[in-house]
């Protein structure tokens, strides 16, 4: 089956620093979401974005869907940025629309 | 809008016993999907059902089982708990069921296995 690798596995900012999240998969997939999860657990919708780049205030991505990858780009981080970020490639299986998860970064941002 | 609500929070058993776990979808969603998150890992895909349908299910044994209701809630079941059964039960719902669609997720069900 499709693998998604992500890097870093752990990264630790200082407050105002900039940092870059990839994300790789092995075959083509029909969408990707990026997320970051708070402490309590939620999947916080951050982008959806098979291909191309989107930009949400702090935070960019930009999916290279024929290089089968994705970057994560948070600029200026705050603390509230820490967590766990992970990058989901959208599939289909059959009849069934699935998301495969990657390992997740976890970033701590230190004020 | 209210996003996807799960319940019970939080919820500790025990090995063999059995228990229920609930979703309700974003109004308008008629696709829930399920996944299982191990501490330290990824959210792994447990079931996906559609208009009441099952669509697809992951690698996950027949004590696994769900449904879909009228008004496209969703229960998971899980039968003779194991330990390893310990995670975080997250549910996601979408549109319909292709894997175009963005799936959004609840704020999901910490299960502990005594």
């Amino acid at each position: 089956g499709i693998q998604v690798e992500q890097s870093p596995p752990d990264l630790i900012l200082q407050e105002g620093a900039n940092s870059t999240l990839r994300c790789n998969f092995s075959d083509s997939v029909n969408n990707l979401q990026w997320f970051h999860q708070n402490p309590w657990g939620q999947l916080i919708n951050l982008f959806y974005i098979p291909s191309g780049t989107k930009q949400n205030g702090r935070l960019s991505a930009t999916t290279v869907a024929t290089e089968r990858y994705s970057l994560l780009y948070i600029s200026s981080s705050q603390t509230t940025d820490s967590g766990v970020y992970f990058c989901a490639v959208a599939v289909r299986s059959g009849n069934t629309g699935k998301l495969i998860f990657g390992q997740g970064t976890t970033l701590q941002v230190k004020p | 809008d209210a996003g996807v609500t799960q319940s019970p929070t939080h919820l500790i058993k025990t090995r063999g016993q059995h228990v229920t776990l609930r979703c309700s979808p974003i109004s308008g969603h008629k696709s829930v999907s399920w996944y299982q998150q191990v501490l330290g890992q990824g959210p792994q895909f447990i079931f996906q059902y559609y208009e009441k349908e099952e669509r697809g299910r992951g690698n996950f044994p027949d004590r696994f089982s769900a449904r879909q209701f009228p008004n496209y809630s969703s229960e998971l079941n899980v039968n003779a708990l194991l330990l390893g059964d310990s995670a975080l039960y997250l549910c996601a719902s979408s549109l319909a069921w292709d894997s175009y669609y963005e799936q959004y997720f609840g704020p999901g069900t910490r299960l502990t296995v005594t």
